[in-house]
């Protein structure tokens, strides 16, 4: 269990740039969420999967903010088009249900995007 | 809608003392999830402590535990012998109903332990 992974680490554009993050659960994960972090604030839910379904995606900033997860295993979440208010940290978690129906959230690191 | 207030931007406590970190939600369910989340300066959010709505015994982990008042709508996070290694932002959430495991933060409360 080497815990969710997120790539890049930190990552700097010009604003009207597309960028791409990536996210790697845990593997027999198969829920995968991904939010928003701005200073200051607490995480901001933007949508999320169950396998490769995107169960929620009304919370996604907007139509220039998208996530994909085609094998049910990684994610990617693309802004397009970047604003400086896009300036924020992206974070990804993963879970899953144990037999006794519980279930717990595992956090990424995060990454922090920086548009100039 | 669901909300979750923190209203305590900063907190200070003295090694070894007990501090209390305060919280708020709002919601029209009457099952819910509750938590409390730390996030230290690698950014990492760990999960500190869990709330079953439906449950009327204080979650308890160790040195933290809660005070939940349903009535009161009211969640907050006791740390008790407080350690260096508590320092960090502290973050109260709501489980959103219907979208799996998803959470609603509050602000978050920094707190500093001093030697």
């Amino acid at each position: 269990d080497t815990g969710v992974s997120q790539n890049p680490r930190h990552k700097i554009t010009k604003r009207g740039q597309n960028v791409t993050f990536r996210c790697d659960p845990i593997s027999e994960h198969n829920r995968l969420y991904w939010y928003r972090q701005t200073l200051g604030q607490g995480p901001e839910f933007l949508t999320y999967f169950q396998n490769e379904a995107q169960l929620e995606k009304s919370r996604l900033l907007s139509d220039r903010f998208s996530a994909e997860r085609p094998k049910g295993s990684f994610s990617t979440l693309e802004i397009q088009r970047t604003e400086q208010g896009d300036s924020a940290m992206y974070l990804c978690a993963s879970s899953s249900r144990d037999r006794g129906h519980n279930e717990k959230l595992f956090f990424g690191s995060g990454t922090q995007l920086s548009v100039l | 809608a669901q909300t979750v207030t923190q209203s305590q931007p900063e907190m200070s406590v003295q090694e070894a003392e007990t501090v209390t970190l305060s919280c708020t939600y709002d919601t029209s369910e009457s099952d819910y999830y509750l938590f409390w989340y730390k996030q230290p300066p690698s950014r990492q959010m760990i999960l500190v402590i869990r709330q079953e709505a439906y449950k009327q015994q204080n979650a308890t982990e160790n040195r933290f535990s809660v005070n939940f008042q349903k009535a009161a709508k009211s969640f907050s996070l006791k740390i008790s012998d407080s350690q260096l290694g508590d320092a960090a932002m502290y973050f109260c959430a709501y489980r959103y109903p219907n979208s799996g495991y998803a959470l609603n933060f509050g602000k978050g409360t920094s707190l500093l332990v001093t030697p």
